[in-house]
C-alpha cells in the first residue's frame, strides 16, 4: 500500500518568508509525528498528533512553528518568518497505535533551505 | 543531551563482513528500535526489542539488550553493498509523556 508521503521534496525560500510543509500519513494510522533532522544530526521531535486528542507541542522550538492535522489525516508544518537555521530536512511519520512503542513509518521528507 | 548514542559514527566493511553497531542510553526504557536511512530518503524500521528481551533476529539482522550496562547492539551478517546507510537507534524511555528519542546514527558503507 501507500507510505507516508511529504511534499514538497525541496523547498528552498528567503529569510523572513513563510513555508508550508505536506505529510500525508498512512490510511488508518493515528498517530502523526513530525521531526527535523539537521545535517548529521539525530532526528529532533517538534510535534506529535493522536486522534482528535489536543497535539504534543512540546518539541517546537519556537512560536514560528505551527502544525495541524486536519479530519485526523494530513498534516501541515507551518514555519513563519523563516531563519537560516531552520534549514533542515523535515520528516514526518505515522503509526497504527497512539502508543510511542510502536514502530513509525517515515516519508521522504522536506529538504528546506532558507537562504 | 543525546539518550541513544551510537558508537562508532561511521563504520567501513567490505562486502559479505558483519557489521556490528553499538547503542547505549542513559535512562530506564520501554524498549529499544533500529531504524535505517538511505541517502535521501526517510527512515525504515528494522527492528524493536523491549526491555524484557535479550536478543531478536530478523532475517541477517540480529539485536541485542543489555539492560544492566544500557546498551544495544545491531549486527549484520553476511554484509552487502545495499546495506550501506545510516544506522540510528531510539529509546522510548519509561515514564509518563516520554517520547522515542534517537541517537544520532552511524553511517556504514559496504565496499562492493
Amino acid at each position: 500500500g501507500a507510505g507516508v508521503s511529504q511534499s514538497p521534496s525541496n523547498k528552498v525560500t528567503e529569510k523572513g518568508k513563510d513555508v508550508e510543509l505536506r505529510c500525508d500519513p498512512i490510511s488508518g494510522h493515528t498517530a502523526l509525528y513530525w521531526y527535523r533532522q539537521s545535517l548529521g544530526q539525530g532526528l529532533e521531535f517538534l510535534i506529535y498528533f493522536q486522534g482528535n486528542s489536543a497535539p504534543d507541542k512540546s518539541g517546537l522550538p519556537s512560536d514560528r512553528f505551527s502544525a495541524e492535522r486536519t479530519g485526523g489525516s494530513v498534516s501541515t508544518l507551518t514555519i513563519q518568518r523563516t531563519q537560516q537555521e531552520d534549514s533542515a530536512v523535515y520528516l514526518c511519520a505515522s503509526s497504527l497505535a497512539s502508543s510511542w512503542g510502536r514502530e513509525q513509518y517515515f516519508g521522504p521528507g522536506t529538504r528546506l533551505t532558507v537562504t | 543531551s543525546q539518550q541513544g548514542e551510537e558508537d562508532p559514527q561511521a563504520l567501513s566493511i567490505q562486502e559479505g563482513e558483519n557489521a556490528t553497531m553499538n547503542c547505549s542510553y542513559k535512562t530506564s526504557i520501554n524498549n529499544l528500535q533500529w531504524y535505517r536511512q538511505n541517502s535521501g530518503r526517510g527512515l525504515v524500521h528494522l527492528i524493536l526489542i523491549r526491555s524484557n528481551e535479550r536478543e531478536k533476529h530478523s532475517g541477517r539482522l540480529r539485536v541485542t539488550l543489555d539492560t544492566s550496562k544500557k546498551s544495544s547492539s545491531l549486527l549484520i551478517t553476511a554484509s552487502r553493498a545495499a546495506d550501506t546507510a545510516s544506522y540510528f537507534c531510539a529509546t522510548l524511555s519509561t515514564g509518563a509523556n516520554s517520547k522515542l528519542t534517537f541517537g544520532k546514527g552511524i553511517t556504514l558503507s559496504v565496499r562492493p
